[in-house]
């Protein structure tokens, strides 16, 4: 059984480029949520997506959009990036839609400059 | 929304030590758990515990659902139990995790 991957591992990035993240969920999960954790903070929930649709949103503006494909595995895109997007991002598989254990993968450390 | 808080912010012990860090929130959950953030940002999963009591070696926790709290317990703690604590609920009605405001924990030699 493999765990939850994430690519890339680091990224630098200027202002007002698009970013695009990427996370494979463990084996047999079918819905994947992202996070946004700033530094000296606690991961922000950014949306959910169950058997690919969208079934929860945080407080994140449009830029922040994302995707689930067949396979279950999911990208995250920013665009216009701002610095304050300068965070790492978080990907969590689960079994189930807030109704069971959510498992993590190492995370994406975007740098916007 | 719901506030999740966390007690202690920041805790220092001595390897060997025991302790108790607590999570309280402010409206009703479907679903909590335990993480612990390595300093490479890793978030490893303690426990899933909406309501009871769990034990997975030296660590246990306690959710009382109806008090709205959660305490997870660190005994003969060593080095590497350094890190962030968090707990995470998912508020009933939802789907989604709010994490709390973390325990930084670090445990000296």
């Amino acid at each position: 059984e493999t765990g939850v991957t994430q690519s890339p591992t680091h990224l630098i990035k200027t202002r007002g480029q698009q970013v695009t993240l990427r996370c494979s969920s463990q084996s047999g999960h079918n819905t994947v949520s992202w996070y946004q954790q700033a530094l000296g903070q606690g991961p922000q929930f950014i949306f959910q997506y169950y058997r690919e649709e969208e079934n929860g949103r945080g407080n994140f503006p449009p830029r922040f959009s994302g995707l689930q494909f067949p396979n279950y595995s999911s990208e995250l895109n920013v665009n216009a990036l701002e610095l304050d997007d300068s965070a790492l991002y978080l990907c969590a598989s689960s079994l189930a839609a807030g109704t069971d254990t959510q498992y993590f993968g190492p995370g994406t450390r975007l740098t916007v400059l | 929304g719901i506030q999740v808080e966390q007690s202690p912010p920041d805790l220092i012990l001595q390897e060997g030590a025991n302790s108790t860090l607590r999570c309280n929130f402010s409206d009703s959950v479907n679903n909590l758990q335990w993480f612990h953030q390595n300093p490479w940002g890793q978030l490893i999963n303690l426990f899933y515990i909406p309501s009871g009591t769990k034990q997975n070696g030296r660590l246990s926790a306690t959710t009382v659902a109806t008090e709205r709290y959660s305490l997870l317990y660190i005994s003969s703690s060593q080095t590497t139990d350094s890190g962030v604590y968090f707990c995470a609920v998912v508020p009933s009605g939802t789907y989604k995790y709010i994490f709390g405001t973390g325990t930084r924990l670090k445990v000296l030699a």
